[in-house]
């Protein structure tokens, strides 16, 4: 069965603190994302990559990093966390539909999600 | 870039109704268009997606339906039953901003039995 596994249910951090969110993918999938769910906003994409080293911005990238030092593994990093960043992120994967095409949104597999809480 | 709304934020029905959950979109090059079902306590998934070359998709008791004219798309559930309470998120992907998805706000459906 598929399996995007979210490393944290729920983390509370201070503000100003270094926040790391982790997130591994079991089905060889070439893309992973990186979005944050807010009530009445829906979904935003934050990053996302489409290889190894490869990081793209998605529509909210301030005050947000990632990195994919291994394709299973994609991490999201607040470098000085704030209230404002206190969400739910979603960790994301899916594969190429075809070798000319990079990242693409289609059939996204979820985690389950990590609520952030930045006090 | 692309704006999907989605209405209601909020919908109540009783168990065996049909709901409706409507959505439109900004940008007319838009390609696809995924519905996605969140329950408690757990991430999206994909329950149903439709085509711009297609007017209506069906899979059981759900459907999706597209009016590319007017730039809008609807989920319809028949027969609902209490485990089709969740949050639904509707979504439409433009190939040209890179196949990025940008998603409806949410509707949190709530079926009584």
């Amino acid at each position: 069965d598929v399996k995007v596994t979210q490393s944290s249910r729920y983390l509370v951090k201070r503000t100003g603190e270094k926040v790391f969110l982790e997130c591994v993918q079991d089905m060889d999938h070439e893309n992973m994302f990186w979005y944050r769910q807010d009530p009445g906003l829906g979904l935003r994409l934050i990053y996302f990559s489409y290889d190894v080293k490869m990081k793209e911005k998605g529509d909210i990238p301030e005050g947000y990093s990632v990195s994919r030092e291994k394709k299973e593994r994609f991490s999201l990093i607040l470098e000085s966390a704030s209230t404002n960043q206190t969400s739910m992120y979603l960790c994301a994967s899916n594969k190429n539909p075809s070798l000319h095409q990079t990242a693409t949104n289609e059939k996204l597999f979820f985690g389950s999600g990590t609520q952030l809480s930045v006090l | 870039g692309e704006n999907v709304e989605q209405h209601p934020s909020t919908l109540s029905v009783q168990e065996g109704d049909s709901a409706v959950i409507k959505c439109t979109y900004s940008d007319s090059a838009s390609n696809y268009f995924p519905w996605y079902k969140q329950e408690l306590g757990k991430g999206p998934q994909l329950i149903i997606d439709i085509r711009s070359n297609v007017g209506e998709k069906k899979d059981q008791r759900i459907a999706v339906t597209l009016n590319k004219t007017a730039k809008h798309f609807s989920l319809h559930i028949t027969e609902t039953q209490p485990e089709d309470s969740a949050v639904y998120f509707c979504a439409a992907v433009t190939a040209w901003a890179g196949n990025m998805l940008t998603f409806g706000g949410g509707t949190r459906l709530m079926v009584k039995p």
